[in-house]
């Protein structure tokens, strides 16, 4: 079973406009990640955050974490059209045998 | 460094056949990973590795295996190929648990 849930599954919005973007998870995590895919090829890494912070920067990534809830926000600012693409969060459980566990991604359309 | 590579791009089978999906990866990643992807699925995890000798199951390894003989190669079987295994696999290598670097992906149809 998927460990991550982005929310929403889609998100349009005009060039300019700042996208957010959430992520739900079941159980205590060492550390968060965005991932981004554009439209036939493989992911790409934007941002990790880990358990004992809570909120992390990257250009125009701003990512928050909220442990208490098992939340993470992706904030992109001043979108572009080329942040079209998908976006999953990637959440790493604690516990032996450990492993990376995707969420089913959000689509960002970003009009121009 | 080529980061990971995977062969071939695309492939199509008829059922029953098998094949090898390749990955290699040049930058000495103990931790290495087989997703497949699906609409609506998300990625998910079919094996994965944290070492050469070392391999175990994800989330839905039937009708795969895997081997991990050089810390480098990481190759995907697929034994009998069945239509439901028709997707689109990702391999993906890391130093640990945390930034994941993927391929370009294997687009395979079976029918």
């Amino acid at each position: 079973s998927q460990q991550g849930e982005e929310d929403p599954q889609a998100l349009s919005i005009q060039e300019g406009e700042n996208a957010t973007m959430n992520c739900s998870y079941k159980t205590s995590i060492n550390n968060l990640q965005w991932y981004r895919q554009n439209s036939g090829r493989g992911l790409v890494h934007l941002i990790l955050i880990r358990s004992n912070e809570r909120e992390k920067h990257s250009g125009r990534l701003r990512v928050t974490l909220d442990t208490s809830k098992k939340s993470s926000s992706l904030l992109i600012t001043a979108s572009r059209a080329a942040d079209t693409a998908s976006y999953f969060c990637a959440t790493d459980s604690t516990g032996a045998n450990s492993k990376l566990t995707f969420g089913k991604g959000i689509t960002l359309s970003v009009r121009p | 460094n080529a980061g990971v590579t995977q062969t071939p791009k695309f492939q199509v089978l008829k059922t029953g056949q098998s094949m090898t999906l390749q990955c290699a990866q040049d930058m000495n990643h103990e931790y290495m990973s087989w997703y497949r992807q699906d609409p609506g699925m998300g990625l998910r995890l079919i094996h994965y590795s944290v070492g050469a000798g070392i391999t175990d199951q994800g989330e839905v390894p039937n009708g795969y295996n895997v081997s991990r003989s050089t810390t480098e190669d990481f190759p995907l079987r697929l034994l009998s190929a069945a239509p439901s295994q028709t997707s689109v696999y990702f391999c993906a290598s890391s130093p640990g648990l945390e930034t994941q670097y993927f391929g370009p992906g294997t687009r395979l149809l079976v029918l």
